[in-house]
């Protein structure tokens, strides 16, 4: 079945070290997005790749990075995870970035920070 | 500022019995709506969309109501089972702002738990 797949799904990563979280899709869409989820939220898009182009949200910090070496892997880099960074990190994909395109999710990667 | 909101954070329903789910917007130029079905631990799952030139869709045992006059959106479970407890998040696609394309403006999200 054509999906998006997340690894690892529990990630446990100590106060200041980088860490990588994965993302893949089989859908071939050309959208990918990464979103942040805090316990009891809404989730909270950081930002989103349009094929190659990169798209940051305003107040997305820079301690977060993103990288799409092609159309089906993104991955989200937090470069010095602090305990507020604390989350489910969700990655989804759409077909294109137009209005009225469903955004599909991956079951999320929960990460934890000592 | 404009927003996607839920008017109830925590729904509890009897198996078997109907589920209404209700949801305000205020960005009356938004013209998609998603309502999204999150069980815990999971990411969110599609359940229905719909567009702004309808005011009424039905998927299986769902039905999503629009009511573009009052900004309301609501979503409608049938027979509610056990395997309906989970998060419901509505979504827009706003419109006239920098965020015209595709991007999701979600709710707070609903607690739907159904009791035996």
């Amino acid at each position: 079945d054509a999906m998006v797949i997340q690894n690892p799904r529990y990630q446990v990563t100590q106060f200041g070290k980088p860490v990588t979280l994965s993302c893949s899709q089989t859908l071939n869409h050309n959208v990918m997005y990464w979103y942040q989820q805090k316990s009891s939220q809404a989730p909270k898009l950081l930002f989103h790749y349009y094929d190659k182009d990169f798209n940051n949200e305003a107040d997305t910090p820079d301690n977060f990075q993103s990288r799409r070496p092609n159309t089906s892997f993104c991955f989200l880099d937090i470069r010095s995870p602090g305990l507020g960074d604390a989350a489910m990190y969700l990655c989804a994909t759409s077909r294109t970035r137009d209005r009225g395109y469903e955004q599909y999710f991956g079951p999320g990667t929960r990460l934890t920070v000592t | 500022g404009e927003s996607v909101g839920l008017h109830l954070p925590t729904l509890s329903v009897q198996e078997g019995d109907n589920s209404i789910i209700n949801c305000a917007y205020s960005n009356s130029a938004s013209d998609y709506f998603i309502w999204y079905k999150q069980e815990s631990g999971k990411g969110p799952q599609f359940i229905i969309d719909i567009r702004s030139n309808m005011d009424k869709r039905q998927g299986q045992r769902v039905t999503v109501l629009l009511n573009k006059t009052v900004k309301h959106l609501s979503l409608q479970i049938a027979a509610t089972q056990p395997g309906d407890s989970a998060v419901y998040f509505c979504a827009e696609n706003r419109v006239g702002t920098t965020d015209s394309w595709g991007k999701l403006q979600f709710g707070a999200g609903t607690q739907v738990v159904v009791t035996p």
